[in-house]
């Protein structure tokens, strides 16, 4: 089956960096993306990863590993507003998205 | 209207009743989708419609239908609502069919079933 792993939840200091991890095991690989999510609130793409390597937005980086089926996102000079959770999606050989259960990231100050 | 609107917001709505939520975008995106979010679980697609007139199933279509009449409207039917349809339901959209583009959320559907 199709499998889409990322810890439940994760806490992290105002300030700090953290690396939110996500190892996928999907028929096919076509793309992975990351969201974030705010408590009642809609997911927003935060980044799409089809090569391996580092993208760097902002504050905000995805690394993808292919042959490793892993990604991670970085999240440095963690702000309050931060505090949100963060899902995984696969695209698989069909272009359909599989998605993680998300992270809870909870900043503390 | 700016983006994907939902309708409505929450509802608390009695087993067995018929129950539509609405979704529009003005977006002009050819693909729409239809989400639930259940605690601990990831995002589950039930219906998804490529372009106007075409829909498709998704993982979890079963007591659900929906429509794709024009581009903007893709409304989800529940025809005879279940407590297992508790949930927070969102409505997406792409402009692209192959999923490969960003998704836009509506801001979703509480929907709690009793």
């Amino acid at each position: 089956g199709q499998n889409i792993d990322q810890p439940t939840e994760m806490t992290a200091t105002e300030g700090a960096i953290v690396q939110i991890n996500c190892t996928y095991q999907t028929s096919g690989f076509n793309g992975l993306f990351w969201y974030q999510q705010h408590a009642g609130e809609a997911p927003t793409f935060l980044s799409y990863n089809v090569l391996d390597g580092l993208e760097e937005k902002g504050r905000f980086s995805s690394f993808l590993s292919r042959s490793k089926g892993y990604s991670y996102l970085l999240l440095k000079e963690l702000q309050m507003k931060d505090s949100a959770s963060y899902l995984c999606a696969v695209l698989d050989s069909n272009y359909q998205l599989i998605w993680g259960a998300g992270t809870k990231l909870i900043i503390k100050p | 209207i700016a983006g994907i609107t939902q309708a409505p917001t929450s509802q608390i709505l009695a087993a067995g009743r018929r129950m539509t939520l609405r979704c529009t975008q003005d977006m002009r995106h050819n693909a729409m989708y239809w989400y639930r979010q259940d605690l601990g679980l990831g995002l589950r697609l039930i219906h998804y419609s490529n372009t106007a007139g075409t829909t498709g199933k998704g993982e979890v279509p079963d007591g659900y239908s929906v429509s794709r009449a024009n581009t903007d409207d893709f409304p989800l039917t529940l025809a005879s609502a279940v407590p297992s349809q508790t949930s927070v339901y969102f409505c997406a959209s792409s402009d692209s069919h192959r999923n490969t583009g960003e998704l836009f959320f509506g801001e979703g559907s509480r929907l709690t079933v009793l």
